[in-house]
């Protein structure tokens, strides 16, 4: 089965340094990979997804990732944290060659200083 | 285009009792998922609905089940509620499958006393 680890829980940075959240995912097949953020109390908005094209794939607010296979790495990063960046973000893999489902890591929480 | 809606937001319900929640997810989006999440267990897959054919189940007991309306409409019932389904569930919504691009709704907090 697919599984992701994140491996901060807890990440702290200040404003306008760069950002950096790190994924490594386990998949039998070539996977589809997403991040999520959640804010206090919403939903999950989709950051950027990874399916097989560019290897490094730009989001909306200035997040990027890298998809690095020889690693089975999936890094999220950000050149200057802003305060509303503040949140939980989770790395993502599609479960199975057909995507049955979403498999979520354990989300770290990124906290930003002024 | 309208998001992912779901009701109602805050739902306080009693040890033994059931609860319906629902989506509304974006027109023309036939996959409905849906997802438990809890501070001690992250984000865990309850089920997805395809064109009102349950297509996937998660590790969930049986008190949790779903349906699918033709208008992709989806509900979710959980019966005889215990206190460790005091939970947020959200609702995801595709085009192409529960593994693809998911939207999610703001979901349901859902709290059994």
């Amino acid at each position: 089965a697919q599984s992701v680890t994140q491996l901060d829980s807890h990440v702290s940075v200040s404003e306008g340094t760069p950002v950096l959240l790190r994924c490594n995912y386990s998949s039998s097949y070539s996977p589809s990979l997403f991040w999520y953020v959640q804010h206090p109390n919403k939903g999950l908005q989709l950051l950027l997804k990874y399916t097989s094209a560019a290897t490094l794939v730009k989001g909306i607010n200035g997040f990027e990732a890298e998809f690095k296979k020889s690693e089975t790495s999936f890094h999220l990063t950000k050149p200057s944290a802003h305060m509303s960046d503040a949140a939980e973000y989770f790395c993502v893999v599609s479960d199975g060659e057909y995507g049955n489902k979403l498999v979520f890591g354990a989300g770290t929480i990124l906290r930003v200083k002024s | 285009k309208a998001g992912v809606t779901q009701t109602p937001r805050y739902l306080i319900k009693t040890r033994g009792q059931q609860v319906t929640l629902s989506c509304s997810p974006i027109s023309g989006h036939r996959s409905v998922s849906w997802y438990q999440q809890t501070p001690g267990q992250g984000l865990q897959f309850l089920f997805e609905y395809f064109s009102e054919t349950q297509r996937n189940k998660g590790n969930f007991p049986g008190r949790f089940s779903g349906r699918q309306f033709s208008n992709s409409r989806s509900e979710m019932n959980v019966s005889t509620l215990e206190l460790g389904d005091s939970a947020l569930y959200l609702c995801a919504s595709s085009l192409w499958g529960a593994g693809t691009e998911a939207f999610f709704g703001q979901g349901t907090r859902l709290t059994v006393v």
